[in-house]
């Protein structure tokens, strides 16, 4: 059965430093991963995705992921973190199936 | 567009009472999904469809019901609810244009907070 780990429940950074949101997976077929985020009292909206292709994916707002095939991970990352970008981060998965969520990373942003 | 849109957005309830949640969506999309929210267990799929007079069931359907009659409707249903459907219920739906089956970006409501008493 496919699944996602997210092994943070909580990550907090300082503004103007690299982020890291970590994400891994294990699927029996090929794996079709996503970002989500979700704002307070708002629906998820969708940040990037890996299909096929490159390992390192870009999004909206400056977010990048790289897709580790030994490692059977997919990290969230940004270069440089914004206050703005505080908010709950979703990984989810999906190979012949549904898709399947993380329990959610909550990142602070501290000026 | 609106885009995805769910009504009620709280709701309390009593034990055994029902309900139906109901999302809509103007963007003409085929699959529409709704979703469970609780906390540190991420999403949870409950049932979806894949196009109008369709449903089929997700991953923790038991206490729920749906029906898509209308394309851009996707109701959901509680018909005796419990304390534990307490939880945050979130629609999404999806256009099914890519290559690869299932790959296509979900579209998010902004979510109904039910309490069950």
């Amino acid at each position: 059965a496919q699944s996602v780990a997210q092994p943070e429940d909580q990550v907090n950074v300082a503004e103007g430093n690299p982020l890291t949101v970590k994400c891994t997976y294990s699927v029996s077929g090929n794996p079709y991963l996503f970002w989500y985020v979700q704002y307070p009292n708002r629906g998820l909206q969708f940040l990037l995705k890996y299909i096929t292709g490159d390992n390192l994916v870009k999004g909206s707002y400056g977010f990048e992921a790289e897709f580790n095939k030994s490692q059977t991970s997919f990290h969230l990352k940004k270069p440089s973190a914004l206050v703005s970008d505080s908010a709950l981060y979703f990984c989810a998965v999906r190979d012949l199936g549904d898709m399947r969520f993380g329990a959610g990373t909550r990142l602070t942003v501290k000026p | 567009n609106a885009g995805v849109t769910q009504t009620p957005k709280f709701r309390v309830l009593k034990t055994g009472q029902s309900m139906t949640l109901l999302c809509a969506q103007d963007m003409n999309h085929e699959y529409m999904y709704w979703y469970r929210q609780d906390p540190g267990m991420g999403l949870r799929l409950i049932h979806y469809s894949v196009g109008e007079g369709t449903t089929a069931k997700g991953e923790v359907p038991d206490g729920y019901n749906v029906s898509r009659l209308k394309k851009q409707n996707f109701l959901l249903g509680l018909e005796s609810a419990t304390p534990s459907q307490t939880s945050v219920y979130f629609c999404a739906s999806t256009i099914t244009q890519s290559r690869v089956p299932g790959t296509d970006t979900q579209y998010f409501g902004p979510g109904t907070r039910l309490t069950v008493l």
